[in-house]
């Protein structure tokens, strides 16, 4: 059974960086094909596809967040990290982190099978 | 930067067939994927790899495909698949993920 829960802080300032922790059961970053990533939606608005890291490493962000954005995964402890730099009261949203399948080299952006509940951040002073 | 495009809204009777549209440039070279999000809740897989369908999804939702559309069949839509729903794929050059603006499907 795959389970996802995001966790770090509900209220951010403007400028500070936000650091958000993805804890994951039932596999492993270590098993090929496997990926987890970072969905955001603002309250009342569209998914926002942020970032997303595999197995071996490979690591692909949006391009319009990419210079705010750093995925990292800590493999022994089934943790994903994102942390998102100098925030803006825009950056309100709900944050989701979720598993991902790798489906070849032709088509190395997946899907999200599994998600966690997502997390209310919101960026005010 | 890459967009797909879906429609606000689609609206059907109970029992009626539902197609939401998504279309982007880069869609036939890459896989397209289907999520419905009810209210306050985390969006979930209905389709996969274009038209397959994750064990638990009903059979009435199918996904195909026709040059750089791709579109969500819901057949004898039934009130509890009152939600939005969200295509995503790769951009143009396959290195990054994209959403649609999303489709709010209502049961008359």
């Amino acid at each position: 059974q795959i389970t996802l829960k995001e966790s770090g802080p509900t209220l951010v300032k403007p400028t500070q960086t936000l650091t958000l922790t993805c804890t994951f059961s039932g596999f492993s970053l270590s098993t090929r094909a496997v990926g987890v990533g970072w969905i955001r939606q603002p309250p009342g608005k569209a998914l926002e596809w942020l970032a997303l890291i595999y197995w071996d490493d490979d690591k692909r962000y949006s391009p319009s967040l990419k210079s705010r954005l750093t995925i990292t995964k800590y493999t022994s402890k089934n943790q994903v990290v994102l942390t998102m730099a100098n925030m803006d009261p825009m950056d309100t949203a709900t944050y989701f982190c979720a598993h991902s399948n790798y489906y070849g080299v032709g088509n190395q952006i997946g899907d999200f099978d599994y998600w966690g509940q997502g997390t209310l951040v919101t960026v005010s002073s | 930067s890459y967009e797909l495009t879906q429609p606000p809204s689609v609206s059907v009777s109970p029992g009626q067939t539902a197609r939401i549209t998504c279309s982007g440039d880069a869609l036939p070279k890459y896989y397209t994927y289907w999520y419905q999000q009810r209210p306050g809740q985390a969006p979930v897989l209905v389709i996969y790899k274009d038209s397959e369908r994750p064990s638990g999804i009903p059979e009435r939702f199918s996904g195909s495909s026709s040059g750089t559309s791709v579109t969500l069949t819901i057949c004898g839509v039934q009130a509890e698949d009152e939600a939005d729903y969200y295509c995503q794929s790769a951009d143009s050059s396959g290195t990054y993920g994209v959403f649609g603006g999303g489709t709010k499907l209502t049961v008359l």
